[in-house]
């Protein structure tokens, strides 16, 4: 079945700084890439997805790279703010019907 | 709040006893999750339904589990005899039924058993 890796564990941003994130998934047949934000106590909150047919998306401070050759994608968070500190998760859907298989989590701390 | 809801949000139980949770999707999607997160770790897909159908269950799911939604709307997971390794946060998902996988989920609260 579909594995995801997702790195670092942790990442400690000043802000206003940039933070990237990074998954490698292991089945070729994955074509669905979503990234969650999870604050303490709430459920993971969808913030970028991005399709097998494109490599790049973007959305104001927030964009998504998928190398599909490679089989890795990214997340990457310009101008960091304080209320982006959360965990966050990355995931890929190898079913035709949209199982997601998730990371194992990014723990992002913006300080001021 | 048109969001996923899940009720209870806390349960604490003791080993043994029998417990009972409930999600109510979005209204307008028909495809549903069950997922369950463990602490420091990602959500693991527990079982899928589409409608009523509940058409895939994980190797996590054990015979104690059980999942319905006989109406195509709202779900309840049980679980019986519980352990002490069922302590997680059960997540719940809906979205709406699209070709392929493209088709967002959106997460509800989640439900914190603990097992004591």
């Amino acid at each position: 079945g579909e594995n995801v890796e997702q790195h670092p564990s942790t990442l400690s941003v000043q802000e206003g700084d940039s933070a990237v994130i990074k998954c490698t998934y292991s089945d070729s047949a994955s074509n669905y890439f979503p990234w969650y934000k999870q604050e303490l106590g709430k459920g993971p909150q969808l913030i970028i997805d991005i399709r097998s047919n494109v490599g790049e998306k973007k959305d104001q401070r927030i964009a998504v790279t998928l190398n599909k050759t490679a089989k890795h994608f990214s997340l990457h968070i310009t101008e960091t703010q304080p209320e982006d500190s959360a965990v966050y998760f990355c995931a890929a859907s190898p079913g035709s019907w949209g199982k997601l298989q998730f990371g194992a989590g990014t723990q992002v701390v913006v300080t001021p | 709040d048109t969001g996923v809801s899940q009720d209870p949000r806390h349960k604490i139980t003791k080993r043994g006893q029998n417990v009972t949770f409930r999600c109510d999707p979005i209204s307008e999607h028909n495809r549903l999750y069950w997922y369950r997160q463990t602490l420091g770790q990602g959500p693991e897909f527990l079982t899928y339904f589409q409608n009523e159908a509940q058409l895939e269950k994980s190797r996590l799911l054990s015979d104690r589990f059980s999942a319905e939604r006989p109406k195509g709307s709202f779900s309840t997971l049980e679980i019986q005899r519980t352990e002490q390794g069922d302590s997680a946060m059960y997540l719940c998902a809906s979205s709406l039924n699209t070709p392929g996988p493209y088709n967002e989920q959106f997460f509800g609260p989640g439900t914190r058993l603990t097992v004591l």
